[in-house]
């Protein structure tokens, strides 16, 4: 298993202003991933964060707006920049964990707590 | 792309089972099923996965039609703190991210 944290836990925001979130894993990890929920909806895949490399980015996300930095294998940032009340939704960093069952690999995904941001 | 369709909602009586339905009619033969649930304020959590064989662990059993095309979270004697949004998840072997859809917001009454 894998324990996350997120800082801030929530923030009220500035709109045009920027905010980093951090997320941090208590095992090394080689995939992190950054997750958007908007007000009453399901999550969204917002990047694919790998050590060393530079993350993908899914339909509709683009880099200038959310960059992502994974410095080391425990540690990421997601900063959502240039903020308007749009961007008022929970952000969600997880990792993925594999596991072996006879001859297939699983993944198992471990979420962090999330980070209730509110634009005005 | 979620790969799966479910409820959108279902009540259940405290103590009782639970029984979640999941369609998965595309799902091809090296992907697995998930379960996550997400309780209120808090992020999603892993519950339960399978392949094509039945699964029971201490939450919750998986039951997946020979077809695979659908499958069904039990849980087998729900309390209150049960009552969340329950996510079936179609992934593929070797893929890592979860794509999610609507769930199912299962509430447990007393």
């Amino acid at each position: 298993s894998a324990v996350i944290s997120q800082k801030p836990s929530r923030d009220i925001c500035q709109r045009g202003t920027s905010l980093t979130i951090q997320c941090q894993v208590d095992s090394q990890v080689t995939m992190m991933f950054w997750y958007r929920q908007q007000p009453g909806q399901s999550l969204t895949l917002i990047a694919t964060a790998n050590q060393g490399s530079e993350a993908t980015y899914e339909s509709g996300f683009v880099i200038d707006k959310f960059p992502i930095s994974r410095p080391n294998l425990t540690f990421s940032t997601l900063t959502v920049s240039n903020m308007s009340p749009e961007d008022s939704s929970i952000y969600l960093c997880s990792v993925d964990l594999q596991g072996v069952s006879g001859i297939w690999t699983y993944n198992e995904q471990f979420f962090g707590p999330g980070t209730r941001l509110t634009v005005l | 792309d979620a790969k799966t369709t479910q409820p959108p909602s279902m009540d259940c009586a405290e103590g009782r089972a639970a029984n979640l339905p999941c369609n998965h009619s595309t799902i091809s033969g090296n992907e697995y099923v998930y379960w996550y649930r997400q309780i209120h304020s808090q992020g999603p959590q892993y519950i339960i996965h399978g392949l094509k064989n039945n699964e029971t662990n201490e939450m919750a059993s998986l039951i997946i039609t020979e077809d695979r095309k659908s499958s069904t979270l039990i849980l087998p004697h729900a309390t209150l703190r049960d009552t969340a949004v329950y996510y079936c998840i179609v992934g593929h072997q070797g893929n890592n991210d979860m794509r999610f859809g609507a769930g199912t917001r299962l509430t447990v009454k007393p």
